[in-house]
């Protein structure tokens, strides 16, 4: 999985609460994405980020927002989960824009 | 929208066939590349073929792509139980710094 890690693993969280995801990379690649992936819709990007602090929005942004502080770490944060966002999230880097995508091992997210 | 659209969305083969997968996409493309999710896993990249490039092989994989019909095949020979997963074609479109996926394709490969 090229050096990515995700936390949580599992979360079960209610409407309305707060909810915040982790993605952590050894690899020092520039680019890193969130991307959610349900049943019929295939993989759906949510955000990018080409650099440290330089985020944009990908196809699904709506509900989500997104923090890059440092290299290694990017934050997908729900402000306030709903149900529509029960779902499978995974992060992905890449050195260059159209290289190669390194995916993590994903989160999976129900919102009751 | 889903630049990329794998057809079929099923297959299921014996052991030892071969598999073939389509692709195909709308708009012009930068690269296109083929992944693979086992189940309850993240994706692994397989292959990548970029536009000026008409076939590439990987091992057991080989891809081609016809930009004149905005489509790519990934082929799988000598197929295993263990290729059993989905697989996805993704494109770059030119300009883009977005790689978008298609839904994707289950492989089933009976032992």
């Amino acid at each position: 999985d090229a050096g990515i890690t995700q936390s949580p693993r599992h979360k079960v969280t209610e409407t309305g609460t707060p909810v915040t995801l982790r993605c952590h990379q050894t690899e020092n690649h520039r680019y890193m994405y969130w991307y959610r992936q349900d049943p019929g819709h295939g993989l759906r990007l949510i955000h990018y980020s080409y650099g440290v602090k330089d985020t944009d929005k990908g196809e699904v942004s709506d509900g989500y927002s997104v923090s890059r502080s440092k290299t290694e770490d990017f934050l997908l944060t729900l402000e306030s989960a709903t149900s529509s966002q029960t779902s499978v999230y995974f992060c992905a880097t890449g050195q260059g824009f159209t290289d190669t995508q390194y995916f993590g091992p994903g989160t999976r997210l129900t919102v009751l | 929208s889903q630049q990329g659209e794998e057809d079929p969305q099923a297959l299921s083969i014996q052991e030892g066939e071969n598999a073939t997968m389509n692709c195909s996409y709308k708009t012009s493309i930068n690269n296109l590349q083929w992944y693979r999710q086992n189940s309850g896993r993240g994706l692994v990249h397989l292959i990548l073929i970029r536009s000026n490039e008409r076939e590439k092989h990987s091992g057991r994989l080989r891809v081609t792509l016809d930009t004149s019909k905005k489509s790519s095949s990934l082929l799988i020979t000598a197929s295993r139980a263990a290729d059993t997963a989905s697989y996805f074609c993704a494109t770059f479109q030119g300009g883009s710094e977005k790689l978008v996926f298609g839904k994707g394709m289950k492989l089933t490969v009976n032992p």
